[in-house]
């Protein structure tokens, strides 16, 4: 089985700061990584997935993650950050090609407060 | 495009009783996972089906069940309803195939209160 540490459960920033949300997982095979955004009253958004490839993702609303192998983690990164980007992030990782029994294995999440 | 859409919104039912949840997916996708989201033990997974059939299931006792019927649509069933189960129920859909690689797509969820 995999497991999912969001070192961060809260992080505040200034509005148009930069910001990087911390994600390491344990995994024992091969895995899909994911970062999801929830806003208030509202479900999960994709903001980016790394399946395979090249270790730097690119996602929506300009944040970007790196898939680092060897320190196990995967890292969410935006350069300037708006007020509308209030909300709690999630990162999740699933078994890799394959599949598994187990679905996606989320953090406990980090919640990100911008402050103006 | 229709996002996925989740019956009721909103519930309040009492210890003992049973609840019956509703999802219904993007038009053309096949699978559809189940998730509970609580303020202690976070978000986990449930089940998903593909197909009308089950694939894989998470650590949850026999008192959840699901099925999906063959427009893809997935209710989620609880039985015996305990204090613990209240939480949110997140239902995602995606194209299906093998692994997890397919984007999952999230429903508003439904909030259970049990009391």
């Amino acid at each position: 089985a995999q497991s999912v540490t969001q070192l961060d459960s809260q992080v505040p920033v200034f509005e148009e700061a930069p910001v990087e949300l911390r994600c390491n997982y344990s995994s024992s095979v091969s895995v899909y990584l994911f970062w999801y955004v929830q806003y208030p009253n509202q479900g999960l958004q994709l903001l980016l997935k790394y399946l395979s490839g090249s270790t730097l993702v690119k996602g929506i609303n300009g944040f970007e993650a790196e898939f680092n192998k060897s320190q196990t983690s995967f890292h969410l990164r935006k350069p300037s950050v708006h007020i509308s980007d209030t909300a709690e992030y999630f990162c999740a990782v699933s078994r890799g090609s394959g599949g598994g029994a187990d679905g996606l294995t989320f953090g406990k999440g980090t919640h990100l407060i911008i402050q103006p | 495009k229709a996002g996925v859409t989740q019956t009721p919104r909103y519930l309040i039912k009492t210890r003992g009783q049973q609840v019956t949840l509703s999802c219904s997916p993007i038009s053309g996708h096949r699978s559809v996972s189940w998730y509970q989201q609580t303020p202690g033990q976070g978000l986990q997974f449930l089940f998903e089906y593909f197909s009308e059939t089950q694939r894989n299931k998470g650590n949850f006792p026999g008192r959840f069940s699901g099925r999906q019927f063959s427009n893809s649509r997935s209710e989620m069933n609880v039985s015996t309803l305990e204090l613990g189960d209240s939480a949110l129920y997140l239902c995602a859909s995606s194209l299906g195939g093998r692994g997890w690689s397919y984007e999952q797509y999230f429903g508003p969820g439904t909030r259970l209160t049990v009391t």
